[in-house]
């Protein structure tokens, strides 16, 4: 029940289109999810996140969706640039201690 | 402002040998957060610090492994007769504010741990 199950594994953008990632979870005691992006090396960093009284929020080129009812919630990168290309993971977290990850999304954005 | 700084980038041991695994959190931050990430995996939580104290670690195995975040210095994961299964990419991450509230967690590049 603590699992977040992400997909795709990866996904191939070609420059300026749109990458979408999709997430589910089963606690419906998360309350708090965010998306990391994350570069060879380097650790992941917090991108956007949003809480399940809103829908959609947007912050420059990537906005999240979230369907409470569902129980899932994903990431759209708009005009999806080279510089993208990253590994995306999603997160949930209740008000515990603990961000709980999904598997995470290999993104290419060819040129 | 430094971020989040992890020592050694990269750290090679055989098996049986201790791993020691260092991490400072960011300037104001008091909340530690140990993750480990095994290839192509995302990252798992093993324990939670603040100064002096160990607040959850309920992701941490209860064998080999253990955490400080002492007073002064800091935070250090131990790791004891290291095994291959160990080999993994080990990230810090601190707050400023606790758990339950808005904060926001600043990784650091994380350690990557090789055992021979």
């Amino acid at each position: 029940q603590q699992q977040v199950k992400q997909s795709p594994q990866s996904l191939i953008v070609q420059k300026g289109g749109i990458s979408i990632i999709n997430c589910a979870y089963e606690n419906t005691a998360f309350d708090y999810f965010p998306w990391y992006q994350q570069f060879p090396g380097k650790g992941p960093a917090l991108l956007i996140a949003i809480r399940p009284d809103v829908s959609e929020k947007k912050e420059g080129r990537f906005t999240i969706s979230f369907n409470k009812s569902a129980k899932q919630f994903s990431l759209h990168i708009m005009d999806s640039q080279p510089g993208d290309s990253a590994t995306y993971f999603c997160a949930a977290k209740t008000s515990g201690s603990r961000l709980t990850f999904g598997e995470g999304t290999q993104l290419t954005v060819n040129p | 402002n430094a971020g989040v700084m992890q020592n050694p980038r990269h750290l090679v041991r055989r098996r049986g040998q201790e791993a020691r695994l260092r991490c400072s959190p960011m300037k104001g931050h008091s909340h530690v957060y140990w993750y480990r990430q095994l290839p192509e995996e995302g990252l798992k939580f093993m324990v939670y610090l603040q100064k002096e104290n160990i607040i959850d670690e309920s992701g941490m195995p209860k064998e080999r492994f253990s955490a400080e975040f002492p007073k002064e210095g800091p935070s250090i994961l131990r790791i004891q007769q290291v095994v291959r299964g160990d080999s993994a990419a080990y990230f810090c991450a601190s707050s400023r504010l606790p758990p339950g509230t808005n904060e926001k967690l600043f990784f650091g590049s994380g350690t990557q741990l090789s055992v021979l």
